[in-house]
């Protein structure tokens, strides 16, 4: 059981460029998240899926869109990269109430 | 705005002692109350979690007292080790999940 991974662990982007941080699980949560963990402000909700087929918006999702591909997969996409999403993002699914987090992905926008 | 508001920044306990952190909330529709525990460059662990319906959880050495009427919840480590050094976030989430994260508190235990 390898739990929630994701891909890459780090990347640098310049500024307008495009990317997708990919996220699995492999535990058959129907529930999955994307949080961005900047200094100083715990962790912010981007986007969810409370199971295959939806997503809805979460605290902070402009800038981003996602895909849940599938019940494992579950995708954080960036069209026009931009310094202030330089930040560390987080992937988590959900089992009844407890959320288990992937180790995360560095992201630079220079 | 924090709709988690967690206290102190960073705090520095001696091995043995007892490490405390507090957290306030708003929403009244938060029904789950965990906190975190998160080392440099890993993702966040569930440490240990209460429902609003209990005012106390124990697990180890680490204790939630939770005050509903006051809106407030506190994480104590009891005998603080050195491997207890981290980051630690209180979060509170509504029935779809949606965590709402205290901005942390990094633990630093010393010998």
């Amino acid at each position: 059981n390898a739990g929630v991974t994701q891909t890459p662990k780090f990347q640098v982007l310049k500024t307008g460029q495009s990317m997708t941080l990919q996220c699995a699980q492999d535990m058959n949560h129907n529930s999955m998240y994307w949080y961005r963990q900047d200094p100083g402000m715990g962790l912010r909700l981007i986007y969810y899926s409370a199971s295959e087929g939806t997503t809805d918006k979460g605290e902070v999702p402009n800038g981003y869109n996602v895909s849940r591909l599938n019940k494992r997969e579950f995708s954080l996409r960036l069209e026009s990269a931009a310094p202030s999403q330089t930040s560390v993002y987080f992937c988590a699914s959900r089992m009844d109430y407890e959320q288990y987090f992937g180790p995360g992905t560095r992201l630079t926008v220079t | 705005q924090q709709q988690v508001k967690q206290s102190p920044q960073s705090l520095i306990v001696q091995k043995g002692g007892i490490s405390i952190i507090n957290c306030a909330y708003e929403n009244t529709a938060f029904d789950y109350f965990p906190w975190y525990q998160q080392f440099p460059g890993k993702g966040p662990a569930l440490l240990i979690a209460i429902r609003p319906d209990v005012s106390e959880k124990k697990e180890g050495r680490f204790t939630i007292s939770f005050n509903k009427s006051a809106k407030q919840f506190s994480l104590h480590i009891m005998d603080s080790q050195p491997g207890d050094s981290a980051t630690y976030f209180c979060a509170a989430s509504d029935s779809w999940g949606k965590l709402q994260f205290g901005a942390g508190t990094q633990v630093v235990v010393t010998p």
